[in-house]
């Protein structure tokens, strides 16, 4: 089952901060996010382990409950190059594959 | 280090003809995953191919198929096109580590429009 973001857009100034949340019905092992702009290929951010491994980006941050199933990427002191389509990518137990979520639309203005 | 690479980068078929779309993966990674993506979505899960086997499927159907060559390559199958195909086709890649810590790459994608 597809994973729920909220919200599905936002518009931010130059140095605001945002947060963009993930939500599955499932249990997950994992979360992972990517950015993808225009026409281009998703990049990978940042993935969040069952257990509190995290990997990824430096000026980016997450969480991940794993009691309520809820991941949350926190973007601060957004630029410019933020903007993009935001998704959560969600991997269940017992398998390799990601559902992802529908994604958020971030748009930073100057 | 080459990334993910896919070709071709655009592709027009007519309804009932087959296309095959293809991938290499990032330098070091054994596995490639394929996913649809249509337009103002998020990509969706076809198959996931490791030691040239298909490992996990999504529900896609069997006009969907796949391989994954020795040098960990992969192709990406439809037969039978219908207009509903038309989407953005990625393909990532990761390394097979033995637990669920793995970064995936995405290529470029093929575009792909049914007509």
């Amino acid at each position: 089952q597809q994973p729920v973001q909220s919200p599905q857009a936002v518009i931010l100034r130059e140095g605001e901060d945002a947060v963009i949340n993930c939500s599955s019905s499932k249990a997950l092992y994992s979360v992972h996010w990517y950015r993808q702009k225009h026409g281009e290929a998703p990049v990978f951010l940042m993935i969040l382990l069952k257990g509190g491994e995290q990997k990824g980006h430096e000026k980016i941050s997450a969480s991940f409950n794993e009691k309520k199933q809820q991941s949350s990427l926190y973007l601060t002191a957004s630029q410019l190059s933020y903007s993009g389509t935001y998704f959560c990518g969600t991997e269940g137990t017992g398998r390799r594959a990601l559902t992802f979520g529908s994604g958020t639309r971030l748009q930073v203005q100057p | 280090d080459a990334g993910v690479t896919q070709s071709p980068t655009h592709l027009i078929k007519t309804r009932g003809q087959q296309v095959t779309l293809r991938c290499s993966p990032k330098s070091g990674h054994d596995t490639v995953s394929w996913y649809q993506q249509a337009l103002g979505q998020g990509p969706q899960f076809i198959f996931q191919y490791y030691e040239e086997e298909e490992r996990q499927r999504g529900n896609f159907p069997d006009r969907f198929s796949g391989h994954q060559f020795p040098n960990y390559s992969s192709e990406l199958n439809v037969n039978a096109l219908l207009l509903g195909d038309s989407a953005l086709y990625l393909c990532a890649s990761s390394l097979e580590t033995g637990t669920h810590s793995y970064e995936q790459y995405f290529g470029p994608g093929t575009r792909l429009t049914v007509t």
